[in-house]
C-alpha cells in the first residue's frame, strides 16, 4: 500500500489566494483526519470524518476553513482566503475504526502564505 | 477535558546513553494511551500504544513505556539511543468508545550527539 498520499507537498501563496490541500487514505481506512502542525501551537485536529461524514469540525479554526470528503479515497482541505498566519504543516491522517485505532499519517503539506 | 503534557520541549543526550521521554495526561476515563515519532519532512508514525494489561509495553525500534496510573505517567523509554533516533515524539491519549479522536501533546524533540 502506498499509505496516505497528501499533495502537493509544498505550497507557496500570497495572502487572499485561495488554498486547497488533497489527501487520500490507505484504502479500506474509514476515519480520515486533518491536523496542523506549528512551533507555537503543536498537533491540533481540524476536523474528521468517519465513513465519508463529517464527525467533528471544531477545530477549524473559522469560516475560511472547509473540508469535503466525497467519497472514500479523496479529501480536500480548502482555506479561502489565506493569511499569513494560516502558514503551518498541514497533516491528513487515516485509520480503520476510528481515533483509537492506529492513525496513519501522510507526509503532510507545507503551507507558506506570504 | 483531556490534555496531555510532554514537559520537555527539547533534549539532548548522547548516542549510546538511556533515554527517558515524559508523558503526563489528564483523562476522565480509561486512557488508551500512544506515543508517536515524526521524523524531519515527514508525518507521524506510532511507535507504540497501551489499551490494557501489561503496563509495560513494547514498541518499535527498540523502544518502550510504561503506564503508571497513580502518576498519570506514560514515559517513553530506551535503554540505548542510536543517532537515527533523532526525531520529534509525540505521546497521546484517547479513549475506545465513542468517536473521540486523540489528543496530543506538544512534542518533545530528540537531539543525538556522538
Amino acid at each position: 500500500d502506498a499509505g496516505v498520499i497528501q499533495s502537493p507537498r509544498h505550497e507557496v501563496t500570497e495572502m487572499g489566494q485561495e488554498v486547497t490541500l488533497r489527501c487520500k487514505p490507505i484504502s479500506g481506512h474509514n476515519s480520515l483526519f486533518w491536523y496542523r502542525q506549528t512551533m507555537m501551537r503543536g498537533l491540533e485536529l481540524l476536523i474528521y470524518f468517519n465513513n465519508n461524514v463529517p464527525i467533528d469540525d471544531s477545530g477549524m479554526p473559522e469560516d475560511r476553513f472547509s473540508a469535503k470528503m466525497p467519497n472514500a479515497s479523496f479529501s480536500t482541505l480548502k482555506i479561502q482566503p489565506s493569511e499569513p498566519r494560516d502558514s503551518a504543516v498541514y497533516f491528513c491522517a487515516s485509520s480503520t475504526t476510528g481515533a483509537q485505532e492506529k492513525l496513519f499519517f501522510g507526509s503532510g503539506t507545507q503551507l507558506s502564505v506570504l | 477535558a483531556q490534555s496531555v503534557t510532554q514537559p520537555d520541549i527539547h533534549i539532548t543526550v548522547s548516542e549510546g546513553a538511556s533515554l527517558e521521554l515524559r508523558c503526563n495526561y489528564s483523562y476522565g476515563a480509561t486512557p488508551y494511551l500512544f506515543w508517536y515519532v515524526q521524523s524531519p519532512g515527514q508525518g507521524l508514525q506510532l511507535l507504540l500504544k497501551y489499551f490494557s494489561g501489561d503496563t509495560l509495553v513494547q514498541g518499535i525500534k527498540g523502544f518502550e513505556a510504561e503506564f503508571k496510573r497513580s502518576q498519570s505517567s506514560f514515559n517513553l523509554r530506551k535503554p540505548s539511543v542510536h543517532w537515527s533516533d533523532a526525531a520529534e515524539y509525540f505521546c497521546a491519549v484517547g479513549r475506545l468508545s465513542g468517536n473521540t479522536p486523540l489528543v496530543f501533546g506538544k512534542g518533545t524533540r530528540l537531539s543525538v550527539i556522538a
